[in-house]
């Protein structure tokens, strides 16, 4: 079973600021996601890595970049928060068919 | 392309009373099935899992079964428990390179004492 670290877990800031969310996992796994989740709780995919240097954007678009340059850690930037960002993130990790998500950050923007 | 569908909430119950929630699913090809669980302020988890026709997935009680000719997973528990209460998300995984899971609206599930 993966291991997976998100922090931090809860965030409150204000507009305008740049935040990173992190996310590391210790099981050496090569596919990495990150999900939007919506107060209604419908998940969307917004960006994905299939290994080192490896990212892709998902199926919602999102303003937020991700980064690859090693393969435990798997951080998501907002470059300027607003309050449309605020939501859950969700990390996960894959091997095989299954997923297996950390805790969730859960953003507010005011 | 595939999607998931599943039964709107919320799902309200008293305590050892029958669940179903139903999840169908449009795919090509034979996708993997999940049911994951959201309980309050945690990320999700495998429940159950079912990778072709006719398997049955189960754990803590619950259980699902992949019928391809009705293309559903529903999912069910004889008797639940207050502790059950949280968000039920089906899922399937798409075979190929990609393998992402494609995830249904989630059902929240309440169960009273």
């Amino acid at each position: 079973e993966a291991d997976i670290y998100q922090t931090p877990r809860y965030l409150v800031i204000g507009t305008g600021k740049k935040i990173t969310l992190e996310c590391s996992q210790t099981m050496g796994h090569d596919k990495m996601y990150w999900y939007q989740q919506d107060p209604g709780m419908e998940l969307h995919l917004i960006h994905y890595s299939y290994g080192v240097n490896s990212t892709e954007k998902g199926d919602l678009s999102s303003e937020s970049t991700v980064s690859r340059i090693r393969t435990e850690h798997f951080p998501l930037t907002l470059e300027s928060a607003r309050p449309s960002h605020t939501s859950q993130y969700l990390c996960a990790t894959q091997w095989s068919y299954e997923q297996y998500f950390g805790p969730g950050t859960r953003l507010t923007v005011t | 392309g595939n999607s998931v569908t599943q039964m709107e909430g919320p799902v309200t119950l008293s305590e050892e009373a029958f669940l179903t929630i139903n999840c169908t699913y449009t795919a090509t090809g034979y996708p993997s099935l999940f049911w994951y669980v959201q309980y309050p302020g945690e990320g999700l988890q495998l429940l159950l899992k079912a990778t072709k026709a006719d398997d049955k997935g189960s754990n803590k009680g619950f259980e699902a079964t992949y019928r391809k000719e009705t293309t559903s997973f529903h999912l069910e528990k004889g008797s639940v428990q207050v502790s059950d209460s949280a968000v039920y998300l089906c899922a399937l995984s798409e075979r190929g390179a990609t393998n992402k899971l494609i995830f249904g609206t989630g059902t929240l599930l309440a169960v009273q004492p």
